[in-house]
């Protein structure tokens, strides 16, 4: 099945700052859906994106679509502590195929 | 019952012993999954079902049973534990099988530990 690379493994911001983490894929895929997982928690789905170029906010949050559909991105803007937590993207498959996650620690 | 539920919600386990995780689902979902997370670490798919009746086997399926009996329920049982079996497991469902346009709906998962 198709399998995402997601980078980085762990970021550590100031509160305040940007984070970005990236999903990438060497075939294209035709969807791709995003989960946060709080520590302790179980792993919440955020978002799903589906077409060409596609982007999408939640607050801070900005999911992208890569136009080849080979590529993901997640950004936040001027973190917060309530951001922390691992944050997995998820390809297309029968099962689902998930990233291994970025870890976001936030500095207060 | 509203969403996923799993039990226990933690467990230290003897090695050799048997033991069954328990997941349910009041959402009629028809695709169950078994994760499990190690420390730090990225889940790992065990076993699935894509409706009552199936189950596939995932990336970690050794050491490791699941049956699905009606579309509630989906036990995961280990035969023998090992202590390289500790981790958090988690119970998800969806919709259906196909990944497209269907989330993943996760329990709150069990944490069990082999000494």
């Amino acid at each position: 099945g198709q399998q995402v690379m997601q980078i980085p493994q762990y970021q550590h911001v100031q509160e305040g700052e940007d984070f970005t983490t990236y999903c990438n894929s060497s075939t294209t895929l035709s969807n791709i859906q995003w989960y946060k997982q709080r520590p302790g928690g179980h792993p919440v789905f955020l978002i799903q994106l589906v077409k060409s170029g596609e982007v999408k906010k939640q607050k801070r949050l900005t999911f992208q679509f890569g136009e080849a559909k080979k590529n993901s991105s997640l950004h936040i803007t001027a973190t917060q502590t309530t951001d922390v937590g691992t944050y997995f993207c998820a390809g297309p498959g029968t099962p689902l195929v998930f990233g291994k996650g970025t870890r976001l620690s936030v500095i207060a | 019952i509203a969403g996923i539920t799993q039990a226990p919600t933690s467990q230290i386990l003897a090695a050799g012993r048997r033991m069954t995780l328990r997941c349910t689902q009041d959402m009629r979902h028809n695709a169950m999954y078994w994760y499990r997370q190690d420390l730090g670490l990225g889940l790992r798919l065990i076993h699935y079902s894509n409706t009552a009746g199936t189950t596939g086997k995932g990336e970690v399926p050794d050491g490791y049973s699941v049956s699905r009996a009606n579309t509630d329920d989906f036990p995961l049982t280990l035969a023998s534990a090992v202590p390289s079996q500790t981790s958090v497991y988690f119970c998800a469902s969806s919709l259906t099988p196909q990944s497209s346009y269907n989330e993943q709906f996760f329990g709150p998962g069990t944490r069990l530990t082999v000494l």
